[in-house]
This record gives structure tokens, sequence and C-alpha cells, in this order.
């Protein structure tokens, strides 16, 4: 079975500063996706950006990067100056390229506040 | 260009009772999954159905059963109440195919008294 691990339950950082979230996963699979979900306040759950497993270049979106380390099973965000905005619980999750769409699996979420 | 919508927002229940949460899911979208979310945690997958039928089933027991209707719009039933039913329920909608991503609707929260 797959599982997610998110070691850093709680993180700060400075407004306009970098931050790296932490994931580690573990599959036996070879080809899947990987995720990082931000849920503010508001509950709604919001794709920051996602990875496929067979290609090596990380991928990025805007402010937000992640560094792909497949033979460790890692995956972290980093986000790059940081704004107020970016205050939410970040969840990392892992989809099964060859299974059902619906089976996300998540992590526990790491909170992330950022300071003024 | 509505996004998937879930009702009601938040519901409070007594242990034993029934409850039926509903979902409609992103326009264009055909696919509903559920998950639940209990508080400090991340969502864990409760089932997901596509063409009105369950395709795929989490860990959860019979308890928790759902339905699809023709317009995609999807319920999440959940008979006998315990307390640790108490969450956040989360309907995200998709296309079928090779990955689509999934689109999360707001979220219901359950409380069990």
């Amino acid at each position: 079975a797959q599982t997610v691990t998110q070691s850093q339950p709680e993180m700060s950082v400075q407004e306009a500063e970098t931050v790296t979230l932490s994931c580690t996963y573990d599959t036996s699979e070879n080809n899947y996706y990987l995720f990082w979900y931000k849920q503010p306040p508001s509950r709604q759950m919001i794709l920051v950006i996602r990875q496929e497993a067979y290609k090596q270049q990380n991928a990025t979106e805007n402010r937000f990067s992640v560094n792909f380390q497949k033979a460790a099973k890692s995956f972290s965000l980093k986000i790059s100056d940081s704004q107020l905005g970016d205050t939410a619980m970040y969840f990392c999750a892992f989809l099964n390229y060859g299974g059902s769409q619906g089976n996300l699996i998540f992590g526990k979420g790491t909170k992330l506040s950022v300071k003024p | 260009d509505a996004g998937v919508t879930q009702s009601p927002t938040h519901l409070i229940k007594t242990r034993g009772q029934q409850v039926t949460l509903r979902c409609s899911p992103k326009s264009g979208h055909d696919t509903v999954s559920w998950y639940q979310q209990a508080l400090g945690q991340g969502p864990q997958f409760i089932f997901q159905y596509y063409e009105e039928e369950e395709r795929q089933r989490g860990n959860f027991p019979d308890r928790f059963s759902g339905h699809q209707f023709p317009n995609y719009s999807s319920e999440l039933n959940v008979n006998a109440l315990l307390l640790g039913d108490s969450a956040l329920y989360l309907c995200a909608s998709s296309n079928t195919g090779v990955y689509q991503p999934q689109h999360f609707g707001d979220g219901t929260r359950l409380s069990i008294l």
C-alpha cells in the first residue's frame, strides 16, 4: 500500500522569503503522479502543482516549484517570495497512474504561516 | 462557470442518526469522488462514482454509501452515525480518462453529538 509522509506539522516564514515543505512517499509502483494541494481556512482544496513520475524535469508553477527525487521517494515543495495569501495547510498527495483517478492518497499536511 | 458545489455547509447530528450530503460536479465533469477529512488529518478516499456506478472504494464500512444521478450529481449517505464520523466531507469532480485533475468543493462540516 502507498503511504505519504509529511514530517513538518507546522512551519512559518517571513513574507518575501523562501520556504521548503518536505514530503516522502512509499510505493512499489513505477508510474504515478504526485501533487501538492493548498487548503486555506476557506476549506477548499486547491491544486498547487503536480509532477508525473516519468518526467525527470521538476515541475514549476510561478513561485512554486518541486524537487522530485524518485530514487529517494522524496517530493518537496519550494515557495519563493512568500506572500500572506500563501498561509494555509499544504498537503502532499499520491496517485497511482494505473489506478482509478479517485484514489488520491494524502499526507497529514503542513500548516504554513506567512508572517508580515 | 460554477465549480463543485456541496450542501449543506455545516450539519449537526446525533449518534445513531442518518445523514445525506450532496455534491454537484463542475460543469462538464462526469466523475465524482468523496473524501473524509478528520480534524488535523489529510483527506481519506471514501469512494468514486462514474456512470452512476461505484467504481472504486476506500477502506470505509458499509454504513457509508453513495449514489450518482444521471446529471452526474452525487450523494453520500452515512447510517448509524458514530462520534468518529465527525469530519469535513469533501467532494471532488473530474473527467474520466487518462489523468484528469480533480476539482474540490468547499466541503460539508459534519458534527456528531
